[in-house]
């Protein structure tokens, strides 16, 4: 049983490009959560949403677009990728005020 | 604001020896703190957690953590080490927001 999914694992592609990654919990938990860990393996979040209204909203380019169409999916699009975008990407989830549980990541990497 | 330090980006330790991988946090409010574990190319696990209650907590595979709210401290210890524990060990906090603050982690090598 995977309690939260990514698609897909790995990701490369070149600067410019528009990818999505997606994220599903199978726990019923209301709230969902971006992270970014870059290369130096520091993590920080990026969005949070909870029962599909986002919550919190951290500084991050406006090229990055999460869209949670139900409380168990939380997806996020990022428009004319950089270098810099370059990371492995997080997804997480909690009942409200909860312990977090994290997905297996995607990593991506921008040529 | 928060904010947690890992001094120890690395701690290189033998097999069965003890470990004490330290964490302080900064907080003007109440803190939930945690320790998560990312194995290499791995996503993060929860290690363990202090969310109020006994304020020594202790993992199903040895690792325990005490929470002294006079020191801002919340360090990881095993008192003998595997070869697999080697990993990354990420320390965080979080307060009155679900947002996570993490410390920039610290790998965990054990050698034979």
């Amino acid at each position: 049983d995977t309690a939260v999914s990514q698609t897909p694992k790995y990701l490369v592609t070149q600067m410019g490009n528009d990818k999505s990654i997606k994220c599903e919990q199978n726990l019923g938990h209301d709230t969902m959560y971006w992270y970014k860990q870059d290369s130096k393996k520091f993590l920080k979040i990026m969005f949070s949403y909870n029962n599909k209204e986002l919550i919190i909203n951290e500084t991050v380019p406006n090229r990055f677009s999460p869209k949670s169409p139900d409380k168990a999916h939380l997806n996020l699009h990022i428009n004319s990728l950089e270098l810099g975008d370059s990371a492995v990407y997080f997804c997480a989830s909690s009942p409200t005020g909860e312990t977090q549980y994290f997905g297996p990541g995607t990593r991506l990497l921008v040529l | 604001a928060q904010s947690v330090t890992q001094l120890d980006s690395q701690v290189p330790v033998f097999e069965e020896a003890p470990v004490e991988l330290r964490c302080n946090y900064s907080s003007s409010v109440s803190v939930y703190l945690f320790w998560y574990v990312q194995y290499p190319n791995q996503g993060l696990q929860l290690l363990l957690k202090y969310l109020s209650g006994s304020t020594l907590v202790e993992s199903i595979n040895g690792f325990e953590a005490e929470f002294n709210k006079s020191q801002t401290s919340f360090h990881l210890r095993k008192p003998s080490v595997h070869i697999s524990d080697t990993a990354e060990y990420f320390c965080a906090v979080s307060g009155n927001t679900d947002k996570l603050i993490f410390g920039t982690g610290t790998r965990l090598q054990v050698f034979p």
